[in-house]
């Protein structure tokens, strides 16, 4: 098993810019998310999917959109990226909401200039 | 939405030391989940433990609760080099549905 895969690894955009950030599953699980890391800080929750066919918005949704694609597939997009959307980028999934584990996959660096 | 707070925020110790590092919330949780993150990597899951458990231990790993206190700690036993890491508590509200994760603690094992 793959676990939680996510591409590409790193990315550098120009203001302005978009692009769409991809995460895979391989463990049937139900839930996903995407965080962002910045230095020397925890993670915060941009959006999630409790199950296929629900997205919530996280603690920081505002220049994000996300797609649940099915149980597989979680994506994330930013429309016109701006230079503090700069950061690590980590998608995790779980078997159902929080009462249990996340898997979390490799992360996206993201530099936008 | 109420975050873990981890002390201290970096810990340097020697290999075979132990390291404690502890996390405290405000409200009621459901469960606490401790991670690790070694340098430019994704976090893995160490241990989870719920509102009515007190102490729990995976190998060289133990978590201990207090609901009363509002407080966790993660001890690790004869530290490794390999231990070399941050390690973030995250916590799971009664009332919600996420998990919100604190600053983390960074580990310094020297050889």
């Amino acid at each position: 098993n793959a676990g939680v895969t996510q591409t590409p690894k790193f990315q550098v955009l120009k203001t302005g810019q978009s692009m769409t950030l991809q995460c895979a599953q391989d463990m049937n699980h139900n839930s996903m998310y995407w965080y962002r890391q910045d230095p020397g800080m925890g993670l915060r929750l941009i959006y999630y999917s409790a199950s296929e066919g629900t997205t919530d918005k996280g603690e920081v949704p505002n220049g994000y959109n996300v797609s649940r694609l099915n149980k597989r597939e979680f994506s994330l997009r930013l429309e016109s990226a701006a230079p503090s959307q700069t950061s690590v980028y980590f998608c995790a999934s779980s078997e159902a909401g929080a009462i249990y584990e996340q898997y979390f996959g490799p992360g996206t660096r993201l530099t936008v200039t | 939405s109420q975050q873990g707070e981890e002390d201290p925020q970096a810990l340097s110790i020697q290999e075979g030391e132990n390291a404690t590092m502890n996390c405290s919330y405000k409200t009621s949780i459901n469960n606490l989940q401790w991670y690790r993150q070694n340098s430019g990597r994704g976090l893995v899951h160490l241990i989870l433990i719920r509102s009515n458990e007190r102490e729990k231990h995976s190998g060289r790993l133990r978590v201990t609760l207090d609901t009363s206190k509002k407080s966790s700690s993660l001890l690790i036993t004869a530290s490794r080099a390999a231990d070399t890491a941050s390690y973030f508590c995250a916590i799971r509200e009664t009332s919600g549905s996420r998990l919100t994760f604190g600053e983390g603690t960074q580990l310094t094992v020297n050889p």
